[in-house]
């Protein structure tokens, strides 16, 4: 079956640590996203990237960094420079260039301070 | 910069009864998703809509487009306790980006 994986599915970091929050798909789409959820709040956008090797910085990227180097894969970073991490985390996915597709997305990763 | 409103942001309703959420949007955009979220859990695409007019339904759920309003709807029907959930719209933002805003959400209690 076609999907997004997220892991680990719950993670903790210690003050001044940096954490990485895993994301691989295997529906060879092209554009994946990463997005932040407060509790009782909508998705913001962290970082997004259209193809490998290239990505873009969403609303709130400071403190997150990002790589793609392989298609099916886009993991995210929480430095110690971001000093909020609690939340929810999702990472999604759509085939690009084809623009009248949702975005399918992970079950995502919820990140706690120790 | 683009902003996507949602309301209500809370809605208690009895199971039979009907109502509309409402997702407004402050840029030119002729595509608009609408997505599910069961409490702690992922997102689940509902609708897509691609074009000024279009109208997609599924079970009690029907969702609609006008792009010269900026506004997108999502009525329900004959309301069912299943359909509690928080229920999201999204715009896609046409800037040769592959980029999506989504709305605040609207958390939907339907009471038996």
């Amino acid at each position: 079956d076609g999907g997004i994986t997220q892991s680990p599915k719950y993670l903790f970091r210690k003050e001044g640590q940096n954490v990485t929050l895993s994301c691989e798909q295997n529906l060879n789409h092209d554009a994946m996203y990463w997005y932040r959820q407060d509790p009782g709040q909508g998705l913001r956008l962290i970082y997004y990237s259209q193809i490998v090797n290239d990505f873009q910085k969403g609303d709130i990227a400071e403190g997150y960094s990002v790589s793609r180097e392989k298609k099916e894969s886009f993991p995210l970073t929480v430095t110690s420079a971001q000093k909020n991490p609690t939340a929810f985390y999702l990472c999604a996915s759509n085939p690009g260039r084809i623009r009248n597709q949702p975005q399918h997305f992970g079950d995502g990763t919820r990140l706690s301070i120790l | 910069e683009l902003k996507v409103e949602q309301n209500p942001l809370f809605l208690s309703m009895q199971e039979g009864k009907n109502y509309t959420i409402y997702c407004n949007y402050s840029t030119t955009s002729d595509r608009l998703y609408w997505y599910r979220q069961d409490p702690g859990k992922s997102l689940e695409s509902l609708f897509v809509l691609l074009s000024n007019g279009a109208v997609k339904q599924e079970g009690r759920l029907m969702a609609s487009l006008d792009t010269k309003a900026r506004l997108s709807t999502l009525h329900i029907t004959a309301a069912v306790h299943d359909l509690s959930a928080t229920y999201f719209c999204a715009v896609d933002v046409t800037s040769g980006t592959y980029k999506y805003i989504f709305g605040t959400g609207t958390r939907l209690k339907v009471l038996a």
